[in-house]
């Protein structure tokens, strides 16, 4: 079956670091979304991108879709306090409803 | 508008007993999710709804676990002789249909714990 997987899992940045998350599909996805999940909450849809090489931004995130679309990345510039949770890609193969969540990397912030 | 609500949010039961948790999903939403998250985990997809077509129980882990929806309304997740292992947190996940660029917007959960 199809396999999501994220590195790292865990990463511990200062404050004002970069962050980068990587996400790899064993199949090629239609499209990939990306959730954050808090310590103690509930997954929140992030963005989705569905074009091969896609490129978006949402002021200090960075979302990339690969050319081959198997692979993603979400990029934090600067990090912050507030950008601590776990970070999930979910994909999607052909016109399958089901997603497959990555399996996460939490992200730490320290001053 | 209401978002997805779950009950109870948490919930405290002997090996052996059985459980039923409820979701609530965004009204006029036609899909719904069922997921489990483990401490420190992923979601493990266990079974989605879509208006009145057969469900997919392909994520269901084992004949223990089943799950209903009446319509596009609530559902509710029975998992029945509850084991230790069943603990986690079930979550419910609602989108406007199963349509690829459709988001899903999850409830807060319900944490079980099996005693």
């Amino acid at each position: 079956g199809q396999q999501v997987m994220q590195i790292p899992q865990y990463q511990h940045v200062q404050e004002g670091e970069d962050f980068t998350t990587y996400c790899n599909s064993s199949t090629t996805l239609s499209n990939i979304q990306w959730y954050k999940q808090r310590p103690g909450g509930h997954p929140v849809f992030l963005i989705q991108l569905v074009k091969s090489g896609e490129v978006k931004k949402q002021k200090r995130l960075t979302f990339q879709f690969g050319e081959a679309k198997k692979n993603s990345s979400l990029h934090i510039t600067a990090t912050q306090t507030t950008d601590v949770g776990t970070y999930f890609c979910a994909g999607r193969t052909g016109t399958a409803s089901k997603l497959t969540f990555g399996t996460g990397t939490r992200l730490q912030v320290t001053l | 508008g209401a978002g997805v609500s779950q009950s109870p949010s948490n919930k405290v039961t002997e090996k052996g007993k059985d459980v039923e948790l409820r979701c609530d999903p965004i009204s006029g939403h036609t899909a719904l999710y069922w997921y489990r998250q483990r401490l420190g985990q992923g979601l493990e997809f266990l079974i989605y709804f879509q208006g009145n077509s057969a469900p997919d129980k392909s994520g269901l882990p084992s004949d223990r676990f089943s799950a209903e929806r009446t319509g596009e309304s609530v559902s509710t997740l029975t998992i029945q002789r509850t084991q230790q292992e069943d603990s986690a947190v079930y979550l419910c996940a609602s989108s406007l249909g199963t349509d690829r660029t459709y988001e899903q917007y999850f409830g807060p959960g319900t944490r079980l714990t099996v005693t």
